[in-house]
């Protein structure tokens, strides 16, 4: 079964820092894909960012980064300028076949604390 | 907005009851993807369905069912209800991401 470690349970950054956050992850597959979604705290899971395995540049959305380095299955997150508004939690998670079906696995979650 | 919507927000009621969780996927997906958050568990997958067929099952529970009908609605049925089903649960619909619902947030008292 695949597996998702987020080994940062808090993170306290000062504003306009960027931060990144830490995914590695486990499988067999070949073929996978990797996500990042925030929740802030009124609960909502908001999609951020990602990453097919087969793609060769790391994917960028705005002021979101993955950076993804196959050979250590990690997948992290790097947030540039970082905002008052990102404190939230993240998750990583990963796309897993079952049955020919498709569902997500998620890590515990990273929870960041934007100072100002 | 992921253009997922669940209904009701918040749900509060006793243990032993039946409740029904409502979403609808975006325009266009045809799967539904439900998800239980629990401060014990995490986020956990429960089941999928697909154009009104059943795909994948995962963590759900036996007293849980769901189906999605004709219009891709999906409804997820909670019966007996325990304390320790309180939780988030999340629908998500899919293309390549899976864009998830505000969720309906559940209190068993």
């Amino acid at each position: 079964a695949q597996k998702i470690t987020q080994t940062q349970p808090g993170m306290f950054v000062q504003e306009k820092e960027a931060v990144t956050l830490d995914c590695t992850y486990d499988t067999s597959d070949q073929s996978y894909g990797l996500f990042w979604y925030k929740q802030p705290s009124s609960g909502e899971m908001i999609f951020l960012i990602y990453q097919g395995s087969y793609d060769e540049q790391n994917a960028t959305e705005g002021r979101y980064s993955l950076n993804f380095q196959k050979a250590r299955k990690s997948a992290n997150l790097v947030i540039s300028a970082s905002q008052l508004g990102d404190s939230a939690m993240y998750f990583c998670a990963m796309r897993e076949l079952i049955q020919g079906a498709q569902k997500l696995v998620f890590g515990q979650g990273t929870r960041l604390t934007i100072n100002p | 907005d992921s253009g997922v919507t669940q209904t009701p927000k918040h749900l509060i009621t006793a243990t032993g009851q039946r409740v029904t969780l409502r979403c609808s996927p975006r325009s266009g997906d045809l799967s539904v993807y439900w998800y239980q958050q629990s401060l014990d568990q995490g986020l956990q997958f429960l089941i999928q369905y697909y154009n009104g067929e059943e795909r994948a099952k995962g963590n759900i529970l036996e007293r849980f069912s769901a189906q999605q009908f004709p219009d891709l609605h999906s409804e997820l049925n909670l019966s007996s209800l325990e304390l320790g089903d309180s939780a988030l649960y999340f629908c998500a619909s899919s293309g390549n991401e899976q864009f998830f619902g505000p969720g309906t947030r559940l209190t068993v008292l």
